[in-house]
């Protein structure tokens, strides 16, 4: 089943505007981590966020999260067509066996940026 | 450093047919895992692996076999592949996986099975 589920499933801005898109999830967690995916591409990792961390900043990237709301956001300030991707959260999940751990995924949120 | 190799990147079987994923990866990686993407439900878990000799099943492991003989190579093979089984699948590693860990990925094999 799904952890993380993403909110908007779709989200569509005009070049220069900022995109927040919010994750929500359901049992505690160690970590929490954004991904974009370009069309037809793998994964890549953006940011990765502790469960004792509030918030997170990298270049153009802002990420909270709030433990007791069990949700997280993801900002993207001043955006630019090339952020035009999707993006997934990911919540850090033990499942079996010490020293093991998986990484479940939301669906999804496909962003636009218009130029 | 290549990454996370995956091969092929397109393959089409019949109902039936089996096939080997390939995964391998050049950078040290203890942990490697297997996701299948299909359209509205996300990246799904099929198999992880935490080293040469371990692996352990993730959310939908039905029909899907894996093992770990060395440190770079984590291939899956599909064992008498069904229409359900059409998907792209993606092939990630990171260093430990114990946690704070980011995940790099493949590319992606996209398999259609007719």
């Amino acid at each position: 089943s799904q952890q993380g589920e993403e909110d908007p499933q779709a989200l569509s801005i005009q070049e220069g505007e900022n995109a927040t898109m919010n994750c929500s999830y359901k049992t505690s967690i160690n970590n929490l981590q954004w991904y974009r995916q370009n069309s037809g591409r793998g994964l890549v990792h953006l940011i990765l966020i502790r469960s004792n961390e509030r918030e997170k900043h990298s270049g153009r990237l802002r990420v909270t999260l709030d433990t007791s709301k069990k949700s997280s956001s993801l900002l993207i300030t001043a955006s630019r067509a090339a952020d035009t991707a999707s993006y997934f959260c990911a919540t850090d999940t033990s499942y079996s066996g010490a020293g093991s751990y998986q990484l479940t995924f939301g669906k999804g949120t496909k962003l636009s940026v218009i130029p | 450093n290549a990454g996370v190799t995956q091969t092929p990147k397109f393959q089409v079987l019949k109902t039936g047919q089996s096939m080997t994923l390939q995964c391998a990866q050049d950078m040290n990686h203890e942990y490697m895992s297997w996701y299948r993407q299909d359209p509205g439900m996300g990246l799904r878990l099929i198999h992880y692996s935490v080293g040469a000799g371990i692996t352990d099943q993730g959310e939908v492991p039905n029909g899907y076999n894996v093992s770990r003989s060395t440190t770079e190579d984590f291939p899956l093979r599909l064992l008498s592949a069904a229409p359900s089984q059409t998907s792209v699948y993606f092939c990630a590693s990171s260093y430990e996986g114990i946690g704070y860990e980011k995940l790099f990925f493949g590319s992606g094999t996209q398999l259609s099975v007719l």
